[in-house]
């Protein structure tokens, strides 16, 4: 069974620019979260989706936002990047997250790095 | 609000040595309990966890007990190996899908 895929591994942007990040579930799987990882920060929640609605929102300015499709597949976007959304972030699914308390899986992460 | 704090790192120790990372946790109500592991360059992975006071989560010779009393969930293994050389994360969350994570604890070990 495909662990969750996470494309791409590396990206390079500069400042002002927008990026999309995408997250393929484990298959079956119908809920997405995302994190960001930061040395400073550590791993901090950014949102959630289960079967294309956002189930919950971690405290992150407006410029991060985030969808899920009907196949579970989810993105996220980041717009007018600034230096300090430099990080790695990780997706993680599970089959219905905290409603039947499945465990989440984590993806190798895309890292992000903003210049 | 919600907060999980982890002993600081790096932990050094020699292979078959004895472990222990401390966790604590700042609640509101009953939370999930979790330890997580991240190896260099990969995402992390559910190591164990413990849903009510007083479970013992257990995986690969780790286990962590949920103390509701002191608000711990320490993880601990008796004989460690250069292969579980990693970050370790505790965690926690409370009905829903937002894991609060602490800052991690690097362990290194040497042969």
């Amino acid at each position: 069974k495909a662990g969750v895929t996470q494309t791409p591994r590396y990206l390079i942007k500069t400042r002002g620019q927008q990026v999309t990040l995408s997250c393929s579930p484990i298959s079956g799987h119908r809920s997405v979260s995302w994190y960001q990882q930061t040395p400073g920060q550590g791993l901090q929640f950014l949102f959630e989706y289960f079967s294309e609605t956002q189930r919950n929102k971690g405290n992150f300015p407006g410029r991060f936002s985030g969808r899920q499709f009907s196949n579970s597949r989810s993105e996220m976007n980041v717009s007018t990047l600034e230096l300090g959304d430099s990080a790695l972030y990780l997706c993680a699914s599970s089959w219905q997250g905290y409603l039947d308390n499945s465990p989440l899986h984590f993806g190798n992460g895309t890292r992000l790095t903003v210049t | 609000g919600n907060s999980v704090t982890q002993m600081e790192g790096p932990v050094t120790l020699s292979e078959e040595a004895f472990l222990t990372i401390n966790c604590t946790y700042t609640a509101t109500g009953y939370p999930s309990l979790f330890w997580y592991v991240q190896y260099p360059g990969e995402g992390l992975q559910l190591l164990l966890k413990a849903t009510k006071a007083d479970d013992k989560g257990s995986n690969k010779g780790f286990e962590a007990t949920y103390r509701k009393e002191t608000t711990s969930f320490h993880l601990e293994k008796g004989s460690v190996q250069v292969s579980d050389s990693a970050v370790y994360f505790c965690a926690l969350s409370e009905d829903t899908d937002k894991l609060i994570f602490g800052t991690g604890t690097r362990l290194q070990v040497f042969p």
